[in-house]
Protein backbone atom coordinates (compact mmCIF):
# COMPACT_ATOMS: atom_id res chain seq x y z
CA UNK A 1 0.00 0.00 0.00
CA UNK A 2 0.97 3.46 0.05
CA UNK A 3 1.61 4.15 3.40
CA UNK A 4 1.18 2.29 7.23
CA UNK A 5 -2.44 1.58 8.09
CA UNK A 6 -4.03 1.02 11.26
CA UNK A 7 -7.21 -0.96 12.26
CA UNK A 8 -9.05 0.42 13.88
CA UNK A 9 -8.84 4.18 14.44
CA UNK A 10 -10.34 4.08 17.70
CA UNK A 11 -11.15 1.28 20.01
CA UNK A 12 -13.26 1.65 23.25
CA UNK A 13 -13.24 -1.62 25.74
CA UNK A 14 -14.05 -2.18 29.06
CA UNK A 15 -11.54 -3.07 31.70
CA UNK A 16 -10.79 -6.69 31.33
CA UNK A 17 -11.74 -7.48 28.24
CA UNK A 18 -9.72 -8.58 25.08
CA UNK A 19 -8.69 -6.42 21.95
CA UNK A 20 -7.19 -6.74 18.64
CA UNK A 21 -5.32 -3.89 17.08
CA UNK A 22 -4.04 -4.47 13.65
CA UNK A 23 -1.42 -2.96 11.67
CA UNK A 24 -0.78 -3.21 7.40
CA UNK A 25 2.56 -2.09 6.76
CA UNK A 26 4.28 -0.87 3.54
CA UNK A 27 4.18 -3.95 1.00
CA UNK A 28 7.84 -5.47 0.87
CA UNK A 29 8.72 -4.09 4.43
CA UNK A 30 10.40 -6.83 6.45
CA UNK A 31 10.56 -4.91 9.54
CA UNK A 32 7.45 -3.58 11.48
CA UNK A 33 7.76 -2.74 14.81
CA UNK A 34 5.18 -1.37 17.43
CA UNK A 35 4.85 1.10 19.98
CA UNK A 36 2.49 2.46 22.64
CA UNK A 37 2.29 6.16 23.30
CA UNK A 38 0.37 7.35 26.45
CA UNK A 39 -0.70 11.04 26.77
CA UNK A 40 1.87 13.78 27.17
CA UNK A 41 4.98 11.29 26.50
CA UNK A 42 6.61 9.64 23.57
CA UNK A 43 6.18 6.70 21.82
CA UNK A 44 7.80 3.36 23.99
CA UNK A 45 8.92 0.56 22.17
CA UNK A 46 7.32 -2.28 22.36
CA UNK A 47 7.99 -5.12 19.71
CA UNK A 48 10.06 -5.38 16.89
CA UNK A 49 9.43 -8.12 13.98
CA UNK A 50 11.87 -8.96 11.19
CA UNK A 51 9.72 -10.98 8.65
CA UNK A 52 7.18 -13.42 10.71
CA UNK A 53 9.30 -13.85 14.17
CA UNK A 54 9.60 -11.40 16.88
CA UNK A 55 13.31 -10.49 16.86
CA UNK A 56 13.03 -8.01 19.85
CA UNK A 57 9.90 -8.04 22.34
CA UNK A 58 12.18 -6.60 25.25
CA UNK A 59 9.24 -3.42 25.52
CA UNK A 60 6.36 -5.57 25.97
CA UNK A 61 5.24 -4.26 29.61
CA UNK A 62 3.72 -7.90 30.71
CA UNK A 63 2.71 -11.29 29.01
CA UNK A 64 -0.76 -9.71 28.98
CA UNK A 65 0.69 -8.45 25.47
CA UNK A 66 1.69 -10.31 22.62
CA UNK A 67 1.56 -9.78 18.45
CA UNK A 68 2.27 -11.70 15.99
CA UNK A 69 2.79 -11.67 12.05
CA UNK A 70 2.45 -14.98 10.70
CA UNK A 71 3.20 -14.28 6.95
CA UNK A 72 5.73 -11.67 7.24
CA UNK A 73 3.20 -8.26 6.48
CA UNK A 74 0.29 -7.78 8.08
CA UNK A 75 0.28 -7.96 12.35
CA UNK A 76 -1.99 -7.46 15.08
CA UNK A 77 -1.09 -6.56 18.85
CA UNK A 78 -3.57 -8.37 21.09
CA UNK A 79 -4.20 -7.54 24.65
CA UNK A 80 -5.66 -9.83 26.95
CA UNK A 81 -7.65 -8.47 29.89
CA UNK A 82 -7.40 -4.99 29.44
CA UNK A 83 -6.70 -2.67 32.12
CA UNK A 84 -7.20 1.14 32.60
CA UNK A 85 -3.42 1.81 32.25
CA UNK A 86 -3.75 0.13 28.75
CA UNK A 87 -5.15 3.39 27.34
CA UNK A 88 -2.81 4.97 25.17
CA UNK A 89 -2.04 5.43 21.71
CA UNK A 90 -0.48 2.27 19.48
CA UNK A 91 1.60 3.46 17.16
CA UNK A 92 3.06 0.73 13.92
CA UNK A 93 5.90 1.49 12.01
CA UNK A 94 7.56 0.05 8.71
CA UNK A 95 11.01 -0.05 7.47
CA UNK A 96 12.51 -2.07 4.47
CA UNK A 97 15.12 -4.14 5.75
CA UNK A 98 15.17 -3.60 10.05
CA UNK A 99 18.38 -1.78 9.87
CA UNK A 100 19.45 1.46 12.19
CA UNK A 101 20.20 3.96 9.46
CA UNK A 102 16.95 3.35 7.90
CA UNK A 103 13.69 5.43 8.20
CA UNK A 104 10.67 4.07 10.20
CA UNK A 105 7.28 5.08 8.39
CA UNK A 106 4.59 5.34 11.11
CA UNK A 107 1.08 4.61 10.40
CA UNK A 108 -1.85 6.77 12.13
CA UNK A 109 -2.79 4.74 15.22
CA UNK A 110 -4.96 3.09 17.15
CA UNK A 111 -6.47 5.30 20.07
CA UNK A 112 -7.38 2.51 22.93
CA UNK A 113 -9.92 3.50 25.35
CA UNK A 114 -9.97 1.01 28.12
CA UNK A 115 -13.03 2.34 31.20
CA UNK B 1 19.47 2.92 29.77
CA UNK B 2 18.92 5.19 27.43
CA UNK B 3 16.95 8.68 27.67
CA UNK B 4 16.33 11.38 25.64
CA UNK B 5 15.43 14.74 27.40
CA UNK B 6 13.92 17.37 25.86
CA UNK B 7 11.74 20.76 26.97
CA UNK B 8 7.96 20.43 26.69
CA UNK B 9 7.03 23.64 25.23
CA UNK B 10 8.35 26.64 22.33
CA UNK B 11 6.29 29.62 21.49
CA UNK B 12 7.46 31.53 18.63
CA UNK B 13 6.16 34.52 16.31
CA UNK B 14 5.39 33.62 12.91
CA UNK B 15 8.57 34.40 10.52
CA UNK B 16 10.80 33.96 14.10
CA UNK B 17 13.90 31.32 13.83
CA UNK B 18 12.19 28.01 16.25
CA UNK B 19 15.23 26.35 18.02
CA UNK B 20 14.05 23.12 19.31
CA UNK B 21 16.83 21.33 21.66
CA UNK B 22 17.42 17.69 22.60
CA UNK B 23 19.62 15.73 25.18
CA UNK B 24 20.60 12.31 24.66
CA UNK B 25 22.62 9.58 26.91
CA UNK B 26 24.05 6.59 24.89
CA UNK B 27 27.27 8.21 23.04
CA UNK B 28 27.14 5.42 20.38
CA UNK B 29 23.97 6.27 18.67
CA UNK B 30 24.48 6.22 15.21
CA UNK B 31 21.69 7.79 14.22
CA UNK B 32 19.37 10.84 15.74
CA UNK B 33 16.24 11.64 14.32
CA UNK B 34 13.75 14.65 14.42
CA UNK B 35 10.02 13.41 14.07
CA UNK B 36 6.68 15.87 13.72
CA UNK B 37 3.55 14.71 15.16
CA UNK B 38 0.30 16.73 14.31
CA UNK B 39 -2.75 16.27 16.45
CA UNK B 40 -4.84 13.20 14.85
CA UNK B 41 -1.77 12.57 13.04
CA UNK B 42 1.27 9.67 13.09
CA UNK B 43 4.96 10.97 13.24
CA UNK B 44 6.32 12.31 10.44
CA UNK B 45 10.23 11.90 9.98
CA UNK B 46 11.59 15.25 9.47
CA UNK B 47 15.23 14.89 9.16
CA UNK B 48 17.88 12.67 10.76
CA UNK B 49 21.80 13.05 11.04
CA UNK B 50 24.76 10.63 10.76
CA UNK B 51 26.72 10.75 14.29
CA UNK B 52 29.64 11.55 12.04
CA UNK B 53 28.13 14.89 11.05
CA UNK B 54 28.12 18.42 13.12
CA UNK B 55 25.14 19.75 11.16
CA UNK B 56 22.41 18.63 8.54
CA UNK B 57 20.79 21.55 6.41
CA UNK B 58 17.59 20.66 4.54
CA UNK B 59 15.71 23.75 2.96
CA UNK B 60 14.46 25.50 6.29
CA UNK B 61 15.37 23.00 8.56
CA UNK B 62 18.88 22.98 10.27
CA UNK B 63 19.82 20.32 12.56
CA UNK B 64 22.88 20.48 14.50
CA UNK B 65 25.22 17.74 16.53
CA UNK B 66 27.59 18.05 19.61
CA UNK B 67 28.33 14.82 20.41
CA UNK B 68 30.68 15.78 22.80
CA UNK B 69 27.88 17.28 25.21
CA UNK B 70 25.53 14.91 23.24
CA UNK B 71 23.05 17.69 22.90
CA UNK B 72 21.21 17.65 19.43
CA UNK B 73 19.10 20.89 17.69
CA UNK B 74 16.30 21.33 15.33
CA UNK B 75 16.36 24.80 13.94
CA UNK B 76 13.08 26.49 11.77
CA UNK B 77 13.78 28.74 9.80
CA UNK B 78 11.02 31.55 9.05
CA UNK B 79 8.53 29.78 10.86
CA UNK B 80 5.37 29.35 10.15
CA UNK B 81 1.27 28.80 11.61
CA UNK B 82 1.45 25.07 9.61
CA UNK B 83 4.45 24.69 11.81
CA UNK B 84 2.57 24.43 14.75
CA UNK B 85 2.55 20.69 16.00
CA UNK B 86 4.67 18.29 18.86
CA UNK B 87 8.32 17.47 17.72
CA UNK B 88 10.49 14.36 18.78
CA UNK B 89 14.19 14.07 18.99
CA UNK B 90 14.87 10.32 18.65
CA UNK B 91 17.91 7.99 18.68
CA UNK B 92 18.84 4.25 17.40
CA UNK B 93 21.50 3.46 20.00
CA UNK B 94 24.12 0.99 19.29
CA UNK B 95 23.11 -2.02 17.80
CA UNK B 96 19.26 -1.86 18.20
CA UNK B 97 16.88 -0.83 15.58
CA UNK B 98 13.78 0.29 18.12
CA UNK B 99 13.78 4.54 18.06
CA UNK B 100 14.00 5.76 21.65
CA UNK B 101 11.75 9.03 21.65
CA UNK B 102 11.79 11.74 23.91
CA UNK B 103 8.82 13.18 25.56
CA UNK B 104 8.47 15.79 22.40
CA UNK B 105 8.24 19.73 22.13
CA UNK B 106 4.84 21.02 21.47
CA UNK B 107 5.26 23.99 19.65
CA UNK B 108 3.02 26.68 19.09
CA UNK B 109 3.29 29.96 16.28
CA UNK B 110 1.70 33.02 17.31
CA UNK B 111 0.58 34.39 14.18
Amino acid sequence: GAGVSQTPSNKVTEKGKYVELRCDPISGHTALYWYRQSLGQGPEFLIYFQGTGAADDSGLPNDRFFAVRPEGSVSTLKIQRTERGDSAVYLCASSPYGQGQETQYFGPGTRLLVL
Amino acid sequence: GEDVEQSLFLSVREGDSSVINCTYTDSSSTYLYWYKQEPGAGLQLLTYIFSNMDMKQDQRLTVLLNKKDKHLSLRIADTQTGDSAIYFCAEVPSGNTPLVFGKGTRLSVIA
